[in-house]
């Protein structure tokens, strides 16, 4: 099972409008918790990184939040553009090594 | 900011042909990932070295073998292709084994 869950597997939203995407993780013990984007055929780039203390960060128009709690992020886009077309995976790290999720792949359409 | 460089970007083959995927790390990285992505698939981590030893294995073929060589530079090569190992071939580095992976931009292999 993977120990890295990410839903929706897919969105459609038109251009301007505002997305959340959602990670639940089982991995331990954990370090932090990064958010990529991925486009077609490139390789991830990362977004933001939490550690266990931080429950929100912002990277321009995206803003992730952390619940360690109940080992949940979510990844939230504002006034979406074309460009953010890509699909959006989260990794948790245990240690050194990393967990991915299966990713999320987000169409924005004009 | 140099980031991380994967040669080729593209490569086709054919069944039972080998290939040769090269992964440059980020100056001053010493630690190199390959991971193994397939269409729709999350990323399947393959092999780690750290200071040109092998850190960590993970789902790799024994068809595949992999080393870095005394510049840090990885290769990871493959024999006897079959189909199913079509992918996006990506490295990532790090500046040793607990630091954040950068990512290159991946190699896409087909085989035919």
């Amino acid at each position: 099972k993977n120990q890295v869950e990410q839903s929706p597997q897919s969105l459609i939203i038109l251009e301007g409008k505002n997305c959340t995407l959602q990670c639940n993780y089982t991995v331990s013990p954990f370090s932090n918790l990064r958010w990529y984007k991925q486009d077609t055929g490139r390789g991830p780039v990362s977004l933001t990184i939490m550690t266990f203390s931080e429950n929100t960060k912002s990277n321009g128009r995206y803003t992730a939040t952390l619940d360690a709690d109940t080992k949940q992020s979510s990844l939230h886009i504002t006034a979406s553009q074309l460009s953010d077309s890509a699909s959006y995976i989260c990794v948790v790290r245990n240690d050194y090594k990393l967990s991915f999720g299966a990713g999320t792949t987000v169409t924005v359409r004009a | 900011a140099a980031g991380v460089i994967q040669s080729p970007r593209h490569l086709i083959k054919e069944k039972r042909e080998t290939a040769t995927l090269k992964c440059y790390p980020i100056p001053r990285h010493d630690t190199v990932y390959w991971y193994q992505q397939g269409p729709g698939q999350d990323p399947q981590f393959l092999i780690s070295f750290y200071e040109k030893m092998q850190s960590d294995k993970g789902s790799i073929p024994d068809r595949f073998s992999a080393q870095q060589f005394s510049d840090y530079h990885s290769e990871l090569n493959m024999s006897s292709l079959e189909l199913g190992d079509s992918a996006l071939y990506f490295c990532a580095s790090s500046k040793g084994l607990v630091y954040e992976q950068y990512f290159g931009p991946g190699t896409r292999l087909t085989v035919t």
